[in-house]
């Protein structure tokens, strides 16, 4: 069965220190995968996706992900933080389903602070 | 501007009670998901359609129910069978690709539904 694995709940780093969040999917076909944020109460929004090609994939407000196949894994990073990015961060996977609609399966979430 | 909206935004049930969650949206997207969004449990999938007068029941459907008569809208009924309704519900769409699982989800701002 597909599935998301985020297995860090909450992380703390400092403002300005790097970032990498841990992503690793289950699926049995190509993934396709996403990264979103939410911040609370709020909906989630694309920070940025991976379909094909090039394995590192930008995304907005400077974040970045590297797909790894032999480790199934999917990671965002950020070379440095800003106070603005503490929110809730979700790894998701496409599942394609070709008797009916598609799934997106979500990971369970990270969340992140920031130290001053 | 296009875009989903949910509303209301927050929503005060009596136990027993029949409740509608509202989704609409004007992307023109031909998929629709209806997500429950627990403190840790990141995001769970409840109904999805790909087109309009079809749903599936995704991983937790028991006590709710849908409807998709028209593109744009998707309602969410959480039924008197829901025994643990509160939550935070969103709601989302993506394109006509979906079946493939590579297209990204967009999402509403969500519906805090709570039991009193």
């Amino acid at each position: 069965a597909q599935s998301v694995t985020q297995p860090d709940i909450h992380i703390t780093v400092s403002e300005g220190a790097s970032l990498e969040l841990r992503c690793n999917y289950s699926y049995g076909a190509t993934p396709y995968l996403f990264w979103y944020v939410q911040s609370p109460g709020q909906g989630l929004q694309l920070l940025l996706k991976y379909f094909s090609g090039d394995t590192l994939v930008q995304g907005i407000k400077g974040f970045e992900a590297e797909f790894k196949r032999s480790q199934s894994s999917f990671n965002l990073r950020k070379p440095s933080v800003h106070w603005s990015d503490a929110a809730e961060y979700f790894c998701a996977v496409g599942a394609a389903d070709y008797s009916s609609a598609s799934k997106i399966i979500f990971g369970s979430g990270t969340r992140l602070s920031i130290r001053p | 501007d296009g875009g989903i909206t949910q509303s209301p935004k927050y929503l005060f049930r009596k136990e027993g009670q029949n409740v509608t969650l509202s989704c609409e949206q004007n992307l023109n997207h031909d998929a629709m998901y209806w997500y429950r969004q627990d403190p840790g449990q990141g995001l769970r999938l409840i109904y999805y359609s790909q087109i309009v007068n079809d749903f599936q029941k995704g991983d937790i459907a028991e006590g709710y129910s849908v409807s998709r008569e028209k593109k744009e809208s998707f309602p969410l009924t959480v039924t008197s069978a829901q025994k643990n309704p509160t939550a935070f519900y969103l709601c989302a769409s993506s394109s006509g690709q979906g079946r493939l699982g590579n297209t990204e989800a967009f999402f509403g701002q969500g519906t805090r539904l709570t039991v009193v």
